[in-house]
């Protein structure tokens, strides 16, 4: 069982602004690390899914970083908007095909 | 395209009582995967199945049973409900890829509460 840990657990930010939040995970047995976006009354959907260290992603405003040597990642969202607000969650997996879900950082854009 | 369905949506059991979550995919995945998801807590495995006519146990499989019946179906069964097991159920499947290296996709939920 991998410990994943994000923050922070919830953000407000003014629409229009970029915000950043962690995810973090052992480095030993990495082996992928996944980004999910999860919004209200709805099921998580896939945003990134990194291997490598020093992956960057990029998918519309949203990126995301991968430090696999110190066990962490970024997700980032540019100029954010109220269609941003959501709960992000990550998820780490080692050499089997299971992940270990981060209890998420819930993201509310204010307009 | 439908992805992966689950049934029932919502569901209110008595202590004791047995139920079956159905989940089907039509993505020719061949891994699926059954969570749960409770306040404050990040999503755990309960049980999944790598592959048609595997299933191993995730991080919470204390009470519950699987069957993968075939290549689209993942069904979780509670044999005795209790009320520590109310919470929301989550199938996903991903294509088999190299171990975890693939996305999840998700169902609906299934939103279960047991008195």
């Amino acid at each position: 069982i991998l410990n994943v840990e994000q923050s922070p657990q919830s953000l407000h930010v003014q629409e229009g602004d970029s915000t950043n939040f962690t995810c973090s995970f052992p480095s030993s047995n990495f082996y992928a690390l996944h980004w999910y976006r999860w919004e209200t009354a709805k099921s998580p959907e896939a945003l990134f899914v990194m291997t490598l260290n020093g992956d960057e992603k990029k998918k519309g405003r949203i990126s995301a970083t991968l430090n696999t040597k110190e066990g962490y990642s970024y997700l980032y969202i540019k100029g954010s908007q109220p269609e941003d607000s959501a709960t992000y969650l990550c998820a780490s997996g080692s050499n089997d095909y299971k992940l270990s879900f981060g209890a998420g950082t819930t993201v509310t854009v204010r307009a | 395209n439908a992805g992966v369905t689950q049934t029932p949506k919502f569901q209110v059991l008595k202590t004791g009582q047995s139920m079956t979550l159905q989940c089907a995919q039509d993505m020719n995945h061949n891994s699926m995967y059954w969570y749960r998801q409770d306040p404050g807590m990040g999503l755990r495995l309960i049980y999944y199945s790598a592959s048609e006519g595997t299933t191993d146990k995730g991080e919470v499989p204390n009470g519950y049973n699987v069957s993968r019946l075939n290549k689209r179906e993942f069904s979780l069964r509670l044999e005795s409900a209790a009320p520590s097991q109310t919470s929301v159920y989550f199938c996903a499947s991903s294509e088999a890829g190299t171990r975890s290296n693939q996305p999840q996709h998700f169902g609906d939920g299934t939103r279960l509460s047991i008195l």
